[in-house]
């Protein structure tokens, strides 16, 4: 059972532009959503997260949308570089009191910023 | 952000032999740690949750007596990939939990062969 649901599986983008992954979640106890930066025969790099308490979150260029009625959250990447180019990964967790769980991750967007 | 050091980088071993791999947090103490595995082109899944001084709790599917997870420290948990085989050729990555934030190594590529 896939528990977050990412798309598209790619993304090409001209520079300049904005960028918009999506990725939608089952699990109503998830509370804490992260987007990762990955880079070929690199681990993941924290970009931005969100908790369910705000609808908005803004940093740089990277803001995530959240919608908790629809369980749903998007990654908005502005005035997209050729540097973003990366594969991006959404991600939910619980936070149970004593640790983070584990993430559970979507399959990934692999973005393309055309020159 | 916080640093996590995974080492070795890349691997490549015999069919049979065990091989190890580190993974620190360089500037905080991580009471938890995660052990993923990602093969070319998917996303990461997560093998083991690894809490110091306890055993580790392993995902469903993994096998706990050919993945070893032993977090003898706040700064350092081990995986040791017993009996290798080709199959478990892969990069694995860990993650040290600070809070609700995971920092993740920079992985290790591991070729069986």
């Amino acid at each position: 059972q896939q528990q977050v649901k990412q798309s598209p599986q790619s993304l090409i983008v001209q520079k300049g532009g904005i960028s918009i992954i999506n990725c939608a979640y089952e699990n109503t106890a998830f509370d804490y959503f992260p987007w990762y930066q990955q880079f070929p025969g690199k681990g993941p790099a924290l970009l931005i997260a969100i908790r369910p308490d705000v609808s908005e979150k803004k940093e740089g260029r990277f803001t995530i949308s959240f919608n908790k009625s629809a369980k749903q959250f998007s990654l908005h990447i502005m005035d997209s570089q050729p540097g973003d180019s990366a594969t991006y990964f959404c991600a939910a967790s619980m936070y149970s009191g004593g640790g983070a769980d584990g993430l559970t991750f979507g399959k990934g967007t692999h973005l393309i910023i055309q020159p | 952000g916080a640093v996590v050091s995974q080492h070795p980088s890349w691997v490549i071993c015999k069919s049979g032999t065990s091989v190890k791999i580190e993974c620190r947090s360089l500037d905080f103490q991580a009471t938890t740690m995660f052990w993923y595995r990602q093969f070319p082109k998917q996303s990461l899944m997560l093998m083991a949750t690894s809490n110091e001084g306890s055993k580790a709790t392993y995902e469903q599917g993994v096998e706990k007596d050919k993945f070893l997870i032993n977090h003898a420290s706040l700064t350092l948990s081990t995986l040791t990939v017993t009996s290798a085989h080709p199959e478990d050729s892969s990069f694995y990555i860990c993650s040290a939990a600070r809070g609700t934030e995971a920092f993740f190594g920079q992985g290790t590529r591991l070729t069986v062969v």
